[in-house]
């Protein structure tokens, strides 16, 4: 089992929209909608924004949302905001109750 | 609202065994219906999950690190437990605990906690 590919990096103004792409396999993005999304800040442990490939957990504003095709699944924000920059992570259910994450994408609001 | 603490050693020598403890404030986790599970993060680097404990005592390990991995649950304590054995400089990361929610319908992973570091280094 590999890692979810993620780009290593991406970066928006405020106000402007992003998506951050977390590509799998048939094995796992492609047959499960078990995806779910982490936003860490640094020193912090990982927080949950979405699950169930778009679904928000209470709290998490609107400005996030998710959506899967084929073997992808992405996360968009719309709206940047300052407090959006950090790190953030893609985690696929991948079958035999095992579990797969990405290699995290370093968000930079400019 | 469920508080999750890792803590134990910092610094664990070559081929010795790493322990940990989470630690779970908020409420009790006896007889409740709560997935544990812990992940890893080494330096400068991305997640990757190594086990979770589910409430019925089964535990499911990632196949890669399995002949080394015990995660166990002491409702006593309120701690669930994590033990890597043989360790090498490869085990060196922030190992975090969380609550894993696994059913037929949803799956996800929170909260979690704070993360503690481990260099594994003579």
């Amino acid at each position: 089992q590999s890692a979810l590919t993620q780009p290593a990096s991406v970066s928006g103004s405020p106000g402007q929209s992003i998506t951050i792409s977390c590509t799998g396999t048939s094995s796992d993005i492609g047959v499960y909608n078990f995806v779910s999304w982490y936003q860490q800040h640094p020193g912090k442990g990982p927080k949950l924004m979405l699950y169930d490939v778009s679904k928000r957990p209470s709290g998490v504003s609107n400005r996030f949302s998710g959506s899967k095709s084929g073997n992808t699944a992405s996360l968009t924000i719309s709206g940047l905001l300052a407090e959006d920059e950090g790190d953030y992570y893609c985690c696929s259910y991948a079958g035999s109750t095992t579990w797969l994450f990405g290699g995290g994408t370093k968000l930079t609001v400019l | 609202q469920l508080q999750l603490q890792e803590s134990g050693p910092g610094l664990v020598k070559p081929s010795e065994t790493l322990s940990l403890t989470c630690t779970v404030s908020g409420d009790s986790i006896s007889g409740t219906s709560i997935n544990w599970a812990w992940i890893r993060q080494p330096p400068g680097k991305g997640l990757e999950w190594i086990g979770t404990i589910y409430y019925s005592g089964n535990a499911y390990y990632n196949p890669s690190l399995q002949s080394r991995v015990t995660i166990s649950v002491d409702t006593s304590k309120n701690q669930i437990s994590l033990r890597v054995s043989s360790v090498t400089a490869a085990d060196t990361a922030v190992y975090y605990c969380a609550t894993h929610m696994n059913t037929v319908a949803t799956d996800w992973f929170d909260p979690w906690g704070q993360g503690t570091l481990v260099t594994v280094s003579s």
